[in-house]
């Protein structure tokens, strides 16, 4: 089945430790998104990537890096520069990021991320 | 950027109650879409609506582009579609802030 994967599911960090999440797609979608949202909010932006080996910081980058390598993989490394890295995380991508093309946005299950 | 609202914050509903949720968003826009997170945190995709209107079932969902906003109807409400619903707008799909809806038995 097509869809979008994240793993871990869950996951706990020591405090200075780097942690990387992965998000992998296989709906062939050009463009990929990573987002954090916090307990009772909304979602925000981190980073995305409309083609591979070329991303765009979000709203809230700084702590945060990524890589777009393949089409189909965009992991999120956060960083022990993030101050306040717990959240629950999440992944989407979309099929294009032209101003004319039908660019619907699908989520994978998302990454809870606890720092202890 | 864009900013985008939605209104009510908060909805408490009976079981078959009729509701409607309202996107505003602040300048034109050519993606929008409704979507609904279930208490697991999954994003579920409702419509991808930036014009017109479109229905699925109970759920019907109407922009009106040339007034910056979007309504999305839910019919005959039932306890499964509590939860929190985002709209979502523009190319990079700004988040609003959800309505979280509360269907009681």
């Amino acid at each position: 089945d097509g869809g979008i994967t994240q793993s871990p599911k869950y996951l706990f960090r020591k405090e200075g430790q780097n942690v990387t999440l992965s998000c992998e797609q296989n709906l062939n979608h050009d463009a990929m998104y990573w987002y954090r949202q916090d307990p009772g909010q909304g979602l925000r932006l981190i980073y995305y990537s409309q083609i591979v080996n070329d991303f765009q910081k979000g709203d809230i980058a700084e702590g945060y890096s990524v890589s777009r390598e393949k089409k189909e993989s965009f992991p999120l490394t956060v960083t022990s520069a993030q101050k306040n890295p717990t959240a629950f995380y999440l992944c989407a991508s979309s099929k294009a990021s032209g101003l004319a093309a039908i660019n619907e946005q699908f989520f994978g299950p998302g990454t809870r991320l606890t720092v202890l | 950027g864009i900013q985008v609202e939605q209104s009510p914050p908060d909805l408490i509903l009976q079981e078959g109650a009729n509701s409607t949720l309202r996107c505003n968003f602040s300048d034109s826009v050519n993606n929008l879409q409704w979507f609904h997170q279930n208490p697991w945190g999954q994003l579920i995709n409702l419509f991808y609506i930036p014009s017109g209107t479109k229905q699925n079932g109970r759920l019907s969902a109407t922009t009106v582009a040339t007034e910056r906003y979007s309504l999305l109807y839910i019919s005959s409400s039932q306890t499964t579609d509590s939860g929190v619903y985002f709209c979502a707008a523009d190319q990079n799909f700004v988040f609003g802030p959800g309505t979280r809806l509360s269907v009681l038995p």
